[in-house]
């Protein structure tokens, strides 16, 4: 399977602890997004990375948040002390580098009780 | 107001039924994209337009730039078209053109 794979699909934790989300994106995709999607809503940007670069983090990405692409291949995005308010589902996606098709993630649902 | 809407949000449709899928923005744009999201959460390119209209199969979408206006038809609809449809523009230079921007989604049920 070439296409984006996401570990682990679903995360049950308590408020509080820490969590961390991985994302291996198609092989020569050299950009990485990460999405958060709550329920009834449309996905919202969160960070973006071009090869192992941060372009960009957007408002909704607190300090309890931290993403990192460390080789320019696989990504991981942690969240600290989560709160109910992170319950979502975290999408991944990634494309080449001219801005075309966006090749989505299965997800990781995450459910903070 | 969110930079993208979408019309109806939930849309229920008897098979072999014509439908139609409406997205408006408010910003300038260099592609829109119309993606599909089974659930389980699963999402899939469908479309990607700059101008004009494009054909898949029993898919058609239109987007007309100066109205800012985009529509996804389905012909001959099917129960395994069921599903949400999502409207997500990228912006036109600098910073904003590779992230997406998305709607919140039209849920379609086809009925056999």
């Amino acid at each position: 399977d070439t296409g984006v794979s996401q570990d682990p699909r679903h995360k049950i934790t308590k408020r509080g602890q820490n969590v961390t989300f991985r994302c291996d994106p198609i092989s020569e995709h050299n950009r990485l997004y990460w999405y958060r999607q709550t329920l009834g809503q449309g996905p919202e940007f969160l960070t973006y990375f071009q090869n192992e670069a941060q372009l960009e983090k957007s408002r909704l990405l607190s300090d309890r948040f931290s993403a990192e692409r460390p080789k320019g291949s696989f990504s991981t995005l942690e969240i600290q002390r989560t709160e109910q308010g992170d319950s979502a589902m975290y999408l991944c996606a990634s494309s080449p580098g001219t801005p075309v098709y966006q090749y989505f993630g299965p997800g990781t649902r995450l459910l903070v009780l | 107001k969110n930079e993208v809407e979408q019309s109806p949000q939930n849309l229920t449709a008897q098979e072999g039924e014509f439908i139609t899928i409406n997205c408006s923005y408010s910003v300038g744009i260099s592609a829109l994209h119309w993606l599909q999201q089974h659930p389980g959460g699963g999402i899939v390119s469908l479309f990607m337009l700059s101008s004009g209209k494009k054909k898949h199969g029993r898919l058609i979408a239109t987007i007309n730039i100066q109205e800012k206006h985009s529509s996804l038809h389905i012909t001959a609809s099917h129960p395994r078209d069921s599903a949400v449809y999502i409207c997500a523009v990228r912006g036109v230079s600098g910073g904003s053109n590779y992230k997406l921007t998305f709607g919140k989604g039209t849920l379609l049920t086809v009925n056999p």
